[in-house]
């Protein structure tokens, strides 16, 4: 079935630094990938759409040079939490869409998230 | 906010028993679906219901939907202390393709 991965895990960076996430899938082409933050005990907000070859969309109050996403290949997208402070420290989760094997592109398939802590 | 809102927030019973969660939300939408979510770890999709259905079951679960209502419930029958966890409703907007999640509920079972 669909999987998607994540790296790293986990993560904790000093503040002022830039910090990469990863988000691949592993059996299935993504040309868009979602990516989410959720703060400890609340939802999943939706941050940004990763489209492959274009630029991400943005949701309303999501600083874009901030929050960097590449989506250089149809497996990879990439968030960049760049010059990181501690209220960016959160759970990230990306997520894809399953396009082939009988998957709707209504089914998302979610990696395992990656906590960022900020000192 | 196109966030949905679920009640209870926080749900608490006894191993055996049946949970029930409700989630509301805001716009038309193609499909709404449910996940779950353990302390710290990354979402698992349980069922998806679409648009035109009102009743869909998978196991122990079983979802409903009202349209007219804009309204969803998740029952949990025969709980089990495994079944302690979040669960998240989440919907489809018509014509969109990413997913806008509810409050959510922690559900707590009591062995």
């Amino acid at each position: 079935g669909a999987v998607v991965s994540q790296h790293p895990s986990w993560v904790i960076c000093k503040s002022g630094t830039s910090v990469k996430i990863e988000c691949r899938s592993l059996d299935f082409q993504a040309t868009t990938m979602f990516w989410y933050r959720q703060f400890p005990k609340q939802s999943l907000m939706l941050m940004a759409t990763s489209n492959e070859g274009s630029k991400a969309t943005y949701e309303q109050g999501v600083e874009k040079d901030k929050f960097l996403i590449n989506h250089a290949s149809l497996t990879l997208s990439t968030l960049t939490v760049t010059s990181a402070h501690p209220e960016d420290s959160s759970f990230y989760i990306c997520s894809a869409p399953g396009l082939a094997g009988g998957w709707s592109y209504n089914e998302q398939f979610f990696g395992p998230g990656t906590r960022l802590t900020v000192l | 906010s196109q966030q949905g809102e679920e009640d209870p927030q926080a749900l608490s019973i006894q191993e055996g028993e049946n949970a029930t969660m409700n989630c509301s939300y805001k716009t038309s939408i193609n499909n709404l679906q449910w996940y779950r979510q353990n302390s710290g770890r990354g979402l698992v999709h349980l069922i998806l219901i679409r648009s035109n259905e009102r009743e869909k079951h998978s196991g122990r679960l079983r979802v409903t939907l009202d349209t007219s209502k804009k309204s969803s419930s998740l029952l949990i029958t025969a709980s089990r202390a495994a079944d302690t966890a979040s669960y998240f409703c989440a919907t489809v907007e018509t014509g969109a393709n990413n997913l806008f999640f509810g409050t959510g509920t922690r559900l707590t079972v009591i062995p």
